[in-house]
């Protein structure tokens, strides 16, 4: 069976410093991957899209960068992190194709900027 | 996009059938209904989805009206594992790439008593 995992699950960094989360899906191949941020009492806001290696699109502009070095491996970086940047991070994979395919999150890595 | 409505809140007893309500009056033929939820502290976890027959899994049921402007997501027993926000979105599955991101309001939030 398919399997995402995240880490770390809590994060707590100093404004200026630099981020990297990582996630990993196993059990399936050529997956579209994908990153969200969910604000403190808000809905998901999509922030990297993925369809195969090296292939980034990005939905909003801001502080944040994505790369997939691997199939099955997708990173979050940012070279120096905002108070904006605060929030609950959620990696979600689905089976490429048709966009009506489910999409499946991991548990998410909850970041706080002091 | 399409917009869905659903009632911010609903409360069941456990070992009871709940019915979570969905209104989409401007759905267009190629949206696909999706229910996901989530429960606190963790990320999405998709329940159903479908196009215009009713759907049934071993989570729950979705019942879809005829006009396609409504539907209805069915847990046949809530437990109070259940208790979780519901979110009804509706994805083009033409869409692609970022277009096929998936778009969470402020969905339902259930509560499951005793």
């Amino acid at each position: 069976s398919q399997t995402i995992h995240q880490w770390p699950a809590t994060l707590v960094q100093p404004v200026g410093s630099p981020l990297s989360l990582e996630c990993t899906v196993e059990g399936t191949s050529n997956p579209n991957l994908y990153w969200y941020r969910q604000a403190a009492g808000r809905g998901l806001q999509l922030l990297f899209y993925s369809v195969g290696i090296g292939q980034i699109s990005s939905e909003v502009p801001q502080n944040l960068s994505a790369s997939r070095p691997q199939d099955r491996q997708f990173i979050l970086s940012s070279k120096k992190l905002l108070l904006s940047d605060s929030g609950f991070y959620l990696c979600a994979w689905s089976v490429r194709g048709p966009s009506n395919q489910p999409q499946h999150f991991g548990d998410g890595t909850r970041l706080s900027i002091l | 996009d399409a917009k869905t409505t659903q009632p911010n809140s609903m409360e069941s007893n456990e070992e009871e059938p709940v019915h979570l309500p969905c209104n989409h009056s401007t759905i267009s033929g190629t949206d696909y209904i999706h229910w996901y939820r989530q429960l606190p502290s963790q990320g999405p976890e998709y329940v159903i989805h479908g196009l215009t027959s009713n759907v049934n899994n071993r989570m729950a049921s979705l019942a879809i009206a005829e006009d396609r402007k409504s539907s209805t997501l069915i847990l046949h027993r809530a437990t109070l594992r259940d208790a979780a926000v519901y979110y009804c979105i509706l994805r083009d599955h033409k869409k692609v790439g970022t277009a096929s991101k998936l778009t969470f309001g402020t969905g339902t939030r259930l509560q499951v008593t005793l």
